[in-house]
């Protein structure tokens, strides 16, 4: 089936520190990738996504590379700030399929104290 | 542009008793998601819409919850009766078409406490 394995959190960080967020998926065709964030009191928005293979998605300073080889997306930023302070999903979606839903992971939450 | 909009925000109901959310899409928007985010769980699909037609409820608990959305714009997906096991965040997304590159926008949510 399709699912995602995201790590689990909280990821307690100091301000400029890098950030990784794991997520490794399985998918029964070939899935786009995207990574969500929730900010607090606010609906989930796309950070970034990646549609084939070696793709890197990126935004805000966030990046992310589609590997297959691997089945991951991981999540990183070189120098987080406290307002990137939120939840951070990540969520597929099979290509070629006209439904177009996304599977979670569970989501991992993110602190940075200043 | 207005984003997705979504009321009550809050909710708290007993057990067995009935309620009902709404969501209003993005204008032009064809494709319309119900999720239900457990607490400590990513979304999960309830049902899915393109118009006015659904095209995946499959992951719906059909005996107790049920969704429409009449003329292809609004929602409203109704539990009836609220079990304690669903006590969670009811989200609205919308996207143009259900293809999946294109983004899917969401709502802030419906925040239901069932006691």
């Amino acid at each position: 089936g399709n699912s995602v394995t995201q790590m689990e959190g909280p990821v307690t960080l100091s301000e400029e520190a890098f950030l990784t967020i794991n997520c490794t998926y399985t998918a029964t065709g070939y899935p786009s990738l995207f990574w969500y964030v929730q900010y607090p009191g606010e609906g989930l928005q796309l950070l970034l996504k990646a549609t084939k293979a070696d793709d890197k998605g990126s935004n805000k300073g966030f990046e992310a590379t589609y590997r297959k080889e691997t089945t991951s997306f991981h999540l990183e930023k070189g120098s987080v700030q406290v307002s990137d302070s939120a939840v951070y999903f990540c969520a597929l979606s099979v290509r070629g399929s006209t439904l177009g839903r996304l599977y979670f992971g569970r989501g991992t939450q993110l602190t940075v104290w200043p | 542009e207005a984003g997705v909009a979504q009321s009550p925000r809050y909710k708290i109901i007993e057990k067995r008793q009935s309620v009902a959310f709404w969501c209003n899409p993005i204008s032009g928007h064809a494709t319309l998601y119900w999720y239900q985010q457990i607490l400590g769980q990513g979304p999960k699909l309830l049902i899915q819409f393109q118009n006015n037609g659904v095209v995946d409820d499959s992951q719906l608990p059909k005996d107790r919850f049920s969704a429409e959305r009449l003329k292809g714009v609004d929602s409203t997906l109704k539990i009836q009766p609220a079990k304690l096991e669903d006590s969670a965040v009811y989200l609205c997304a919308s996207s143009l078409d259900g293809t999946n590159y294109n983004e899917q926008f969401f709502g802030p949510g419906t925040r239901l406490t069932v006691l």
